[in-house]
C-alpha cells in the first residue's frame, strides 16, 4: 500500500519563506507531483520530480530524495494569493501503469 | 485550449436517491480519471480509464458507483443510491502521458 504524510496546517508572513514536507512510502515509486488548491476549486499542477535533487520554477521549488522517502516545496517571496491547500502526490507504478496517490493535504495560510 | 468540463457544478439529494455526473476531458487526452474528495481530504481516484476500457477500479463502491466512458471520450459517474458519506467533491481529470493530471471543476454533492 501507500501512505503519504504532510502537515495539516502552516501560517507564514507574506514576503517570507516557507517549506512544506512531504513524506512517503510506496512499493513502486515513480515520481511525486506537487498540486495547489484554493478553496472550492480544482487542484492545479506546481511541480514534478522524478530524480533526486532541486527542481526550480519561479518562486517555487521542489526537493526530492528518494532513498529517504522524502520531498519538500518550498515557496519564495510568499504573496497573500498564495494561501491554499498544497496536495503531495506520489505516482505507484502498478501492473496496468501509474495510479495517483494524494496526500491529505497542507493548509497554508498567508498573514500581512 | 479548453479545459476539463464538468456538469452539474452542484448537486444536492437526499439519501437513496440517485445522481448522475458529466466530464468532458480535453480534446485529445487518452486517460480520464474520477476522484472523490472529501473535506480535508486528499482526492481518492475511484476509477481510471484508458480511452474506453478501465485499468483501475479498485477503489471504487461498485454496489453503488458506476461509471462509463463509451466512446472513450466524455464519462459519466453515476451513484444509487446515495448515502450520507457520499457527500464530497467528485473532480474529474485527464491526461495524455503520465507526468500530468489536469482537473476539471468538480461537482460538489452533498447527501441530506
Amino acid at each position: 500500500g501507500q501512505n503519504i504524510d504532510q502537515p495539516t496546517e502552516m501560517t507564514a508572513t507574506e514576503g517570507a519563506i516557507v517549506q512544506i514536507n512531504c513524506t512517503y512510502q510506496t512499493s513502486g515509486f515513480n515520481g511525486l507531483f506537487w498540486y495547489q488548491q484554493h478553496a472550492g476549486e480544482a487542484p492545479t499542477f506546481l511541480s514534478y520530480n522524478v530524480l533526486d535533487g532541486l527542481e526550480e520554477k519561479g518562486r517555487f521549488s521542489s526537493f526530492l530524495s528518494r532513498s529517504k522517502g522524502y520531498s519538500y516545496l518550498l515557496l519564495k517571496e510568499l504573496q497573500m494569493k498564495d494561501s491554499a491547500s498544497y496536495l503531495c502526490a506520489v505516482r505507484d507504478f502498478m501492473e496496468y501503469g501509474n495510479k495517483l496517490v494524494f496526500g491529505a493535504g497542507t493548509i497554508l495560510r498567508v498573514k500581512s | 485550449e479548453a479545459g476539463v468540463a464538468q456538469s452539474p457544478r452542484y448537486k444536492i439529494i437526499e439519501k437513496r436517491q440517485s445522481v448522475a455526473f458529466w466530464c468532458n476531458p480535453i480534446s485529445g487526452h487518452a486517460t480520464l480519471y474520477w476522484y472523490q474528495q472529501i473535506l480535508g481530504q486528499g482526492p481518492k481516484l475511484l476509477i481510471q480509464f484508458q480511452n474506453n476500457g478501465v485499468v483501475d477500479d479498485s477503489q471504487l463502491p461498485k454496489d453503488r458507483f458506476s461509471a462509463e466512458r463509451l466512446k472513450g471520450v466524455d464519462s459519466t459517474l453515476k451513484i444509487q443510491p446515495a448515502k450520507l458519506e457520499d457527500s464530497a467533491v467528485y473532480l474529474c481529470a485527464s491526461g495524455t502521458s503520465e507526468n500530468e493530471q489536469f482537473f476539471g471543476p468538480g461537482t460538489r454533492l452533498t447527501v441530506l
